[in-house]
């Protein structure tokens, strides 16, 4: 069946640094891809979301691309800050029916100041 | 953006009595719900899809006896974990199928702890 495959973390990192989150998924059709953002003590929040191959979802500096010959969703941002700290998943719908969500493991990232 | 919320945030029950987590979407109607249970430093896994005014679809595994899943309306739906045991303390997260395509909108969790 479909499936998301995650970095294990934790990802440590300085304020500043550059972020890489991989993400590679299976999936037999053509699916949706998402970031979600879990920060401490809260709910998951979308972070951005890419619906076919090549686009780029973007939001608060963060990026990821629909890579469709490597079946990949990588995240980047280009400067961490210390509010970025929070647990990151990546999920891919079928969009099927029912939408469901398949979930990562999840990656927390912690950044220094 | 659309706005779901939970209720309780957090519970603790003795072994063997039944719990209730209610999931409202507050500015939109979910005629899809999902709940998702999360692990300690694990990732969400489906526990059961409900659609407004049907049945329930569990995932594999799920035990539907235990984990009882009501969506009364499109702005509603709740969980109840029956005869509850402290293998089942765990984080239980719901979220409502938005009106963008494959968008689901996520509540902030109860946090169950069985003794």
């Amino acid at each position: 069946g479909d499936s998301v495959t995650q970095m294990e973390g934790p990802v440590t990192l300085s304020e500043e640094a550059f972020l890489t989150i991989n993400c590679t998924y299976t999936a037999t059709g053509y699916p949706s891809l998402f970031w979600y953002v879990q920060y401490p003590g809260e709910g998951l929040q979308l972070l951005l979301k890419a619906t076919k191959a090549d686009d780029k979802g973007s939001n608060k500096g963060f990026e990821a691309t629909y890579r469709k010959e490597t079946t990949s969703f990588h995240l980047e941002k280009g400067s961490v800050q210390v509010s970025d700290s929070a647990v990151y998943f990546c999920a891919l719908s079928d969009g099927g029916a029912t939408n469901k969500l398949i979930f990562g493991t999840g990656t927390l990232l912690a950044v220094q100041p | 953006g659309a706005v779901v919320s939970q209720h309780p945030s957090r519970v603790i029950c003795k072994s063997g009595t039944s719990v209730k987590i209610e999931c409202r979407s507050l500015d939109f109607q979910a005629t899809t719900m999902f709940w998702y249970r999360q692990f300690p430093k694990q990732s969400l896994m489906l526990m059961a899809t409900s659609n407004e005014g049907s049945k329930a679809t569990y995932e594999q595994g799920v035990e539907k006896d235990k984990f009882l899943i009501n969506h009364a309306s499109l702005t509603l739906s709740t969980l109840t974990v029956t005869s509850a045991h402290p293998e089942d303390s765990s984080f239980y997260i719901c979220s409502g199928g938005g009106v963008a395509q494959n968008e689901q909108f996520f509540g902030p969790g109860t946090r169950l702890t069985v003794l």
